[in-house]
């Protein structure tokens, strides 16, 4: 069974750093490239960052660009979100998605949400 | 990375059909045919129901159907039922980047 454990989400002040992590399992994780999607409260799905399956190819919005890393570890089946100069407008429950299939990209599992919080 | 354009909410009867629009440019809904839409219903993560602009993940029901016409992409529910009542959200993929739509929310009446 494919599962996507998101952790690392929290309180935060403004400029502060924070890191999420999402723990794959039941897949073999270093074929798919994986993203994080983040959901501002009451508001829509932002794509924020993917990363392809050797971790060579990182993308991002442009809303983080600069400010967040994406970064992946296949020998320990774990994506990672390094996320620096937070704002106010970075709060939202982010979630790790994973591809459907290598090379085809639509998100066919996501994990549980981890919330984080931007506020002083 | 401007949001793709969904109306805000649509809503139908049980058993009537509702179509969701998703206005792009030909920069992405008009240049891709990496389309898709996801349900999301409340306190849940988003669902894939439509890939490749009109093909269904195995396990989603034959009453969600999607198009695309130059720069806007569809998706059709027929035969409304209860549970179909949530926001849905387009997708749109190019290489380097993905952006999704502002999201519609669906009541079912």
């Amino acid at each position: 069974e494919v599962q996507l454990l998101g952790s690392g989400g929290g309180l935060v002040q403004p400029g502060e750093s924070l890191r999420l992590s999402c723990a794959a399992s039941g897949f073999t994780f270093s074929n798919y490239v994986m993203s994080w999607v983040r959901q501002a409260p009451g508001k829509g799905l932002e794509w924020v960052s993917s990363i392809t399956n050797s971790g060579a190819g990182t993308y991002y919005a442009d809303s983080v660009k600069g400010r967040f890393t994406i970064s992946r570890d296949n020998s320990k089946n774990t994506l990672s979100l390094q996320m620096n100069s937070l704002r106010a407008e970075d709060t939202a429950v982010y979630y790790c998605a994973k591809y459907l299939a290598p090379g085809i990209p639509y998100f066919d599992y996501w994990g549980q949400g981890t919330l984080v919080t931007v506020s002083s | 990375q401007s949001a793709l354009t969904q109306p805000a909410s649509v809503s139908g009867s049980p058993g009537q059909s509702i179509t969701i629009s998703c206005t792009g440019t030909s920069s992405d809904v008009g240049g891709s045919n990496y389309v898709s839409w996801y349900q999301q219903h409340p306190g849940k993560a988003p669902k894939l129901m439509i890939y490749d602009v009109s093909n269904r993940p195995s396990g989603v029901s034959n009453r969600f159907s999607g198009s695309k016409s130059g720069n806007t992409a569809s998706l059709t529910i027929s035969g409304l039922q209860a549970e179909d009542e949530a926001d849905y959200y387009c997708n749109s993929y190019a290489p380097t980047r993905m952006v999704f739509g502002g999201g519609t929310k669906l009541t079912v009446l």
